[in-house]
């Protein structure tokens, strides 16, 4: 099975600030078609996960531009350019190559 | 717009078995996979199985093969899952999701 891990475990940030999220696989997620299936959700509290990102780097629709999403092969990142109060909650990375797994999850507040 | 409409909270005890009930609008539910996902209190997001709606192949996660069934009716656009005899680990919030929308969830609280 694809094990995903997900660095920091929880991060506190200051509204307008930065924040960056890493997820590490324990295979590539890079497929035969050249697509890498890696993708991000937030789980708001009390609510089902939302999609953020699909396949690294596409915003879904209706996902502000200040989250973006990189990497290749085993290494991931999701960034927030600028944290704002709504984005608190966990972040998932998840990977559609092999049925589906997801990473432990990233806690994010607001300091 | 797409929405997936989820069976109401339960409480079953141990030995039980439940079953899901995923309510697709927006679309129609033959042209995709519906997977299911579960989320124990504390835990990461956990795969359980998914169909392909269209043709009805199922496939499942190997720590549920023997007791979950995954089926749908395309007549109603809705996919079920159901889930046998149930242990106080099972107690979870139940999602279905087509990947990029998600269902509400349901409650499974499994108690003696």
């Amino acid at each position: 099975d694809i094990v995903l891990t997900q660095t920091p475990l929880s991060l506190s940030v200051t509204p307008g600030q930065p924040a960056s999220i890493s997820c590490k696989s324990s295979q590539s997620l890079l497929y035969s078609n050249g697509k890498t299936y890696l993708y991000w959700y937030l789980q708001k509290p009390g609510q089902p996960p939302q999609l953020l990102i699909y396949e690294v780097f596409n915003r879904f629709s209706g996902v502000p531009d200040r989250f973006s999403g990189s990497g290749s092969g085993t290494d991931f990142t999701l960034k927030i350019s600028r944290v704002e109060a709504e984005d608190v909650g966990i972040y998932y990375c998840m990977q559609s190559i092999q049925f589906r797994t997801f990473g432990q999850g990233t806690r994010v507040d607001i300091k | 717009q797409v929405q997936l409409v989820q069976s109401g909270a339960e409480v079953k005890k141990p030995g039980a078995s439940v079953r899901f009930s995923c309510k697709a609008s927006g679309y129609i539910l033959s042209n995709y996979v519906m997977h299911w996902v579960r989320q124990a209190p504390g835990q990461r997001l956990e795969w359980m199985g998914w169909i392909n709606a269209g043709n009805g192949d199922t496939k499942y996660s190997q720590n549920f093969q023997r007791r979950v069934t995954i089926t749908r009716d395309t007549s109603a656009n809705t996919a079920y899952m159901e889930l046998n005899s149930l242990t106080s680990e099972d107690t979870a919030v139940y999602y279905c999701t087509r990947d990029d929308y998600w269902g509400q969830g349901t409650l499974v609280t499994v108690s003696s």
